[in-house]
Formats: C-alpha cells, structure tokens, sequence
C-alpha cells in the first residue's frame, strides 16, 4: 500500500498570506496525484488532479505541482474561504490512498 | 441539478449488516467510475471501494470480504452492501463520482452496542 505523508499538520497563517503543502509518497506515483479541500461539515471538493491540473471552477491562485514521491500544493494569497483541511490522494495504485491532511488555519 | 445523495446510515450493532444508497440526478452512475469514501469521526478520509463503468471491483483491506459494491442501472443508484460490522466501521460514508468532481453530503453509520 502506498503511504502519503502530508506536512506540516497544521499551517497557521493570515489572509493574504502563501500556503505551502507538502505531500510525499512512499513510492513512486507517476503523477497519479490528487488534491482536496475539505470544509467543517462538508464534503471533500476537488482542487487539483493529476499533479497539477486545476480542477474546473477552482480559482487560479490554487497550484499543484511535482511528480514520482514530493508534491505541494500552493494557495498564492489565502481567502478567508481557503481556511479548511486539505487532503492529497494518490490513484496510481491500488488500493488508493489518501494523506493524512493538513488544516489551514488562522 | 447534478448530484449524489446517499441513505441508509445509522445505529447498528456490532456484527450487524446495513445497506448504503447512493441515488444520483443529473449523471449516469453505469457510466462513470464511482467510489466509496468514508471518514471516522475526527478522522481524515479513507477510499474503500470502487466500481468500473466495465463493473470491476476493488476493495480497501479494511473492509474486503465484508463489504460489497454494486450498482442498479434501471435506478441509476450505487449500493455499499456492509456485513459484520465492526465498531472502527463507525464513519460518514461518501459516495464520489465523475473522476472525484461529484460528491455526495455523506450517511452517518455508528456501529455500537
């Protein structure tokens, strides 16, 4: 089973500021590398697939990049919307496996 | 308006079976890839099955020989099938589909006595 390790647990930061998320893998997984966004009492919303393709509708200040076992997710200017916990999830093999996640907060 | 509401969660005790649904509006669930994803409370995200438009199957570890994924075409649903359940099963359980866009808002399942 592939292992995702995401770093930091907890980002603290202020509106406007750069998020950083790492996500690395115990294995290689190509860029089979998903990324979302989960708000208190909602469901997971996708942001970003295959490494760095924003999903349709997310906004631009959202990227995604790496590929084979580092990746990171980078919010350029943080939204009071953006504070949540973000999750990555690898689909290059079974079974998929998601991180742990990191919450962004203020 | 394109959606997924699932139905069925609840109390159940140990050892028990329960049948989640999965209906969806708006999309064709035999014609997209569908999951199951479920969170523990306070908890992150666990996948747990998936079902292929060609109806391959694959299961997390967690729950293989357990739990069944199915679908009904005729009423565009996706079925999670859970037998012998256990406390650590106790999670919202989300249906997902169309390549992770579509989610459903998730059926609370608490196994206990």
């Amino acid at each position: 089973e592939i292992v995702l390790t995401q770093s930091p647990a907890t980002l603290s930061l202020s509106p406007g500021e750069r998020a950083t998320l790492s996500c690395r893998s115990s294995q290689s997984v190509s860029s089979f590398l998903a990324w979302y966004q989960q708000r208190p009492g909602q469901a997971p919303r996708l942001l970003i697939y295959d490494a760095s393709n924003r999903a349709t509708g997310i906004p631009a200040r959202f990227s995604g990049s790496g590929s084979g076992t580092d990746f990171t997710l980078t919010i350029s200017s943080l939204e009071p919307e953006d504070f949540a916990v973000y999750y990555c999830q690898q689909r290059s093999n079974w079974p998929l496996t998601f991180g742990g996640g990191t919450k962004v907060d203020i | 308006e394109v959606q997924l509401v699932e139905s069925g969660g609840g109390l159940i005790q140990p050892g028990g079976s329960l049948r989640l649904s999965c209906a969806a509006s708006g999309f064709t669930v035999s014609s997209n890839y569908m999951s199951w994803v479920r969170q523990a409370p306070g908890k992150g995200l666990e996948w747990i099955s998936f079902i292929s438009t060609s109806s391959s199957k694959y299961y997390a570890d967690s729950v293989r020989g357990r739990f069944t994924i199915s679908r009904d075409n005729a009423k565009n649903s996706l079925y999670l099938q859970m037998n012998s359940l256990r406390d650590e099963d106790t999670a919202v359980y989300y249906c997902a589909g169309s390549d992770w866009y579509l989610w459903g808002q998730g059926t609370l399942v608490t196994v206990s006595s």
